[in-house]
């Protein structure tokens, strides 16, 4: 199974600071057809998953353009610009290159 | 508005049989491969399962093969996982998911199986 690796776990930030949510995977997540397959969710206090990132770097519709996503390698990173209070919640990334799909540990960022 | 709501839920005893539900609405059903995954409480994310657009296709986790069955209806824009011979450790919120990883990508609001006797 390909293992996504998140750091850190735990990521207090001010307010209008930006933050930032590194993700390793133990392969290559391009498939054949030049595609990403990987994602980075937010899950909010009570509430399902929503993605933020999809195919690696693609800003989902309705994301704020706070939220960025970059690929190097094997070495993915979530960045917000400035952090705002409604952006606590717990941020994981996945791979969906093959299955099963597996999920990062999750990043809980909270608000000092 | 897309909309994926999952029901069927509830408390079944280790050994027992839930069949869950996954009503989709607001998109093309029948276009887009769906997905189960759970989240037991406190924990973190699981993929369980997955089903191509017209059913014949499916995947699973170590965890569940032999005990879950995916399957879904596009008549009736339903996705299902039957879950037989349940474990205390299936105990999670279920979230069906559409095109995740993807630009389509959604989720539900979830349903909790608690598994104890």
């Amino acid at each position: 199974d390909i293992v996504m690796t998140q750091s850190p776990l735990s990521l207090p930030v001010t307010p209008g600071e930006p933050a930032s949510i590194s993700c390793r995977s133990s392969q290559v997540l391009v498939h054949s057809n030049g595609k990403i397959f990987m994602a980075w969710y937010l899950q909010k206090p009570g509430q399902s998953p929503q993605v933020l990132i999809y195919l690696g770097f693609n800003r989902a519709s309705g994301v704020p353009d706070r939220f960025s996503g970059s690929v190097s390698g094997t070495d993915f990173t979530l960045k917000i610009s400035r952090v705002e209070a409604e952006d606590v919640g717990i941020y994981y990334c996945m791979q969906a290159l093959q299955t099963p799909y597996t999920f990062g540990q999750g990043t809980k960022l909270e608000i000092k | 508005e897309v909309h994926l709501a999952e029901s069927g839920g509830g408390l079944v005893q280790p050994g027992g049989s839930l069949r869950l539900s996954c009503a989709a609405s607001g998109y093309s059903f029948s276009s887009y491969w769906m997905h189960w995954v759970r989240q037991a409480p406190g924990k973190g994310l699981v993929w369980v399962s997955r089903i191509n657009t017209d059913g014949r296709t499916t995947d699973y986790a170590d965890s569940v093969k032999g005990r879950f069955t995916i399957s879904r209806d596009n008549a009736k824009n339903t996705l299902y996982l039957q879950m037989n011979g349940l474990r205390v450790e299936d105990t999670a919120v279920y979230f069906c998911g559409r095109d995740l990883s993807g630009e389509y990508d959604n989720w539900g609001q979830g349903t909790l199986v608690t598994v104890s006797s």
